[in-house]
C-alpha cells in the first residue's frame, strides 16, 4: 500500500494563479481530509469528505474548492492564489469518522507571490 | 466548537530528561483524544489515542498520556527521551458524533545528544 499520496510535493504560484493539489488513498477510506498548516499554528481543517458524492466545509474553506468523484481521489482546487494560502497542506483520510485514526500524506508546501 | 491549547511550543531538552507535554481543550461533552507526531521529514502519524476505559493511554516509543476529565486535559509523557524523539507533536481532540478534529498549535521538541 501507498497509503495517502499528494502531488506536487512543492508549488510556486504567483497571485491570481490557480492549480489544483492531488491526493490519492489506496486503503478504501472513505472519510478525506484536507487541512493547511502554517508555521506555529497547527492544523486547520479546509474541506471534509465522507464519502464519494460528498463534501463539507471545515474551519477554513474561503478559496478552495473540492471535489470527491471516487473513493480514492479527493482533490482540492485554488482559485485566484493569494499570498495568504501560502502554506503546508495535508491531506488525510479514515475508515470512519473523526474517532478514527487518520493517516496523512507528506504534504505540499505551497507558495504564492 | 471545540478548541485545544497547547503551550511551551519550543521544548529543548537533553537525551535521558524526561518530557512532558500539556493539552488541554475546549469542550464539555464527551471527547476522543489524540496525539499525532512527525518526525523530521517523515508523515505526522498516530502516537496515541483515548476513548474511553483506563484514563492512561501507552502509545508507541514509550509515550504515554494520562487524560484527566475533570481538568480537560490529556497530557504526554516520557520518562526518559532519546535524540530520534525530536520531532513536533500535535494533541488533537475530536468531539464525539463530530467528523472533525480539531488540532493545537503543536510542540516542536529537541533532544541533544
Amino acid at each position: 500500500n501507498a497509503g495517502v499520496t499528494q502531488t506536487p510535493k512543492f508549488r510556486i504560484l504567483k497571485i491570481g494563479q490557480s492549480m489544483t493539489l492531488q491526493c490519492a488513498q489506496d486503503m478504501n477510506h472513505n472519510y478525506m481530509y484536507w487541512y493547511r498548516q502554517d508555521p506555529g499554528m497547527g492544523l486547520k481543517l479546509i474541506y471534509y469528505s465522507v464519502g464519494a458524492g460528498i463534501t463539507d466545509k471545515g474551519e477554513v474553506p474561503n478559496g478552495y474548492n473540492v471535489s470527491r468523484s471516487t473513493t480514492e481521489d479527493f482533490p482540492l482546487r485554488l482559485e485566484l492564489a493569494a499570498p495568504s494560502q501560502t502554506s503546508v497542506y495535508f491531506c488525510a483520510s479514515s475508515i470512519r469518522d473523526g474517532t478514527d485514526t487518520q493517516y496523512f500524506g507528506p504534504g505540499t508546501r505551497l507558495t504564492v507571490l | 466548537a471545540q478548541s485545544v491549547s497547547q503551550h511551551n511550543h519550543h521544548v529543548i531538552l537533553s537525551e535521558a530528561a524526561s518530557l512532558e507535554l500539556g493539552c488541554n481543550y475546549s469542550y464539555g461533552g464527551t471527547v476522543n483524544l489524540f496525539w499525532y507526531v512527525q518526525y523530521p521529514g517523515q508523515h505526522l502519524q498516530l502516537l496515541l489515542k483515548y476513548f474511553s476505559g483506563d484514563p492512561l493511554v501507552k502509545g508507541i516509543k514509550g509515550f504515554e498520556a494520562e487524560f484527566i476529565k475533570s481538568k480537560f486535559s490529556f497530557n504526554l509523557r516520557k520518562p526518559s527521551v532519546q535524540w530520534s524523539d525530536t520531532a513536533e507533536y500535535f494533541c488533537a481532540v475530536n468531539a464525539a458524533g463530530n467528523n472533525r478534529l480539531a488540532f493545537g498549535k503543536g510542540n516542536q521538541v529537541v533532544v541533544i545528544p
